[in-house]
């Protein structure tokens, strides 16, 4: 397997574009993860989903900030409109399914999110 | 939510010299322990974990303890190396909530050769 797959790895932008991201889990995992890491505020968690449905939002900063995960294979983090402080390195994670023999969060590679 | 606390933030260690990290929460029903590392540049990664059934647990150069009843967990590296530079984050996850895990703010470790 290819590991957790992100798109695109580096964006610059302009204030008031929209950005979309994007992240292929693992294929079998059950769980993904979107995080934002800053110096200021480190790993935070937005959003995440089991089996294609968000189980706990209350990370995303507010309503510029939306995810959706239309199947097991694919999901997508949008900011609309983006502001210079959401400039920061986003990571997709996956997992297998909790209580397995499995616990571990596979991490994608990131993408490098810069809004002037 | 869980409360996670990391100390130290940041730690300088000569290398061959032992690191000890510690990781404090708040929920005594956790019930897994990792340890990541995140280099930089790069992705956070799985170094390290423990159930909450086991005391400790070794890997080479690299342990992780725990102490239920005072809810803390340590990482610990022994004869360190330049490589062993990163950022050290411990995840507890909470009974409740399965699949999430709570990242503290991270532990800078630089090792000097």
């Amino acid at each position: 397997d290819a590991g957790v797959i992100q798109s695109p790895r580096h964006e610059v932008t302009e204030m008031g574009q929209e950005v979309t991201l994007r992240c292929k889990p693992i294929s079998g995992h059950d769980y993904l993860f979107w995080y934002r890491q800053t110096m200021m505020r480190g790993l935070e968690l937005l959003i995440y989903f089991n089996n294609n449905v968000p189980i706990d939002d209350s990370g995303m900063p507010e309503d510029r900030f939306s995810a959706k995960m239309p199947n097991a294979s694919f999901s997508t983090l949008k900011i609309q409109p983006s502001e210079p402080r959401d400039s920061a390195v986003y990571f997709c994670a996956s997992s297998p399914l909790a209580g397995g023999p499995i616990n571990e969060q596979f991490f994608g590679p990131g993408t490098r999110l810069t809004v002037l | 939510g869980e409360n996670v606390e990391q100390h130290p933030s940041t730690l300088s260690v000569q290398e061959g010299d032992s690191a000890v990290i510690k990781c404090t929460y708040s929920d005594s029903a956790s019930n897994y322990f990792p340890w990541y590392k995140q280099e930089l540049g790069k992705r956070p990664q799985l170094i390290i974990d423990i159930r909450s059934n086991v005391g400790e647990k070794k890997d080479q150069r690299i342990a992780v303890t725990l102490n239920k009843t005072a809810k803390h967990f340590s990482l610990h590296i022994t004869e360190t190396q330049p490589e062993d530079s990163a950022v050290y984050f411990c995840a507890p996850r909470r009974g409740s909530t399965l699949g999430r895990l709570y990242f503290g703010r991270g532990t800078q470790l630089t090792v000097w050769p």
